[in-house]
């Protein structure tokens, strides 16, 4: 089983850049397209967008133009910048992979509160 | 956008019952469909894909159905682990969306 794990601050200020990573272990990150989602406290789940090793990218148009997603293959990661946060954008951060089937692999998701 | 839309936001039910769960899309999704459990704390656990197809390991008291714009999700015979949140989502077209969740409680 895949494990993902993603990493970054807990605590952004408003306005500034929200930096996520991604970790997927034992290479298999060009064997799916891989989405970040995101759940605010006590709600549900929104798709932010996707990207497969080739580069090929595919975004929600409510955050597509302050969204980057990347991806490292010499590392295994992925990575999220989502820019000008405000308190809406707190939420519950999740890398997910899918092959056409839906997510089957996710992470275990790292809280971001968005203070200051 | 598929605006995806779960008809009860909420289902109270004891263990032992059949629950059924209602998703709806706003355009036609073919099969594309899956569904999710959440329980708190935790990600979302893949149940079902391609509208009927039960992921790994997800027992056979969970199945799906449907196509095109409707879907259920029935769960034969609940077990105590069942009370979570169920969450459908699309992904015929991009965006990709989920519906807004339904709660099973006791």
């Amino acid at each position: 089983q895949v494990q993902l794990q993603e990493s970054g601050p807990g605590l952004v200020k408003p306005s500034e850049t929200l930096s996520l990573t991604c970790t997927v272990p034992g290479g298999s990150i060009s064997s799916y397209y891989w989405s970040w989602i995101r759940q605010p406290p006590g709600k549900g789940l929104e798709w932010i967008g996707d990207i497969y090793y080739s580069g090929s990218r595919k975004f929600n148009p409510s955050l597509k133009s302050r969204v980057t997603i990347s991806v490292d293959m010499s590392k295994n990661q992925l990575s999220l910048d989502l820019r000008s946060v405000t308190a809406a954008d707190s939420a519950v951060y999740y890398c997910a992979g899918e092959i056409g089937r839906g997510f089957d692999i996710w992470g275990h998701g790292t809280m971001v509160t968005v203070s200051s | 956008e598929i605006v995806m839309t779960q008809s009860l936001d909420t289902l109270s039910v004891s263990p032992g019952e059949r629950a059924t769960l209602s998703c709806r899309a706003s355009q036609s999704v073919s099969y594309n469909l899956g569904w999710y459990q959440q329980k708190p704390g935790q990600a979302p656990r893949l149940l079902i894909f391609g509208a009927s197809t039960r992921a790994t390991g997800v027992p056979a008291r969970f199945s799906g159905s449907g196509s095109g714009t409707e879907f259920t999700l029935t769960i034969s015979s609940l077990q105590s682990e069942d009370f979570a949140v169920y969450y459908c989502q699309q992904y015929s077209n991009w965006p990709y969306s989920f519906g807004q969740g339904t709660k099973l409680e006791i």
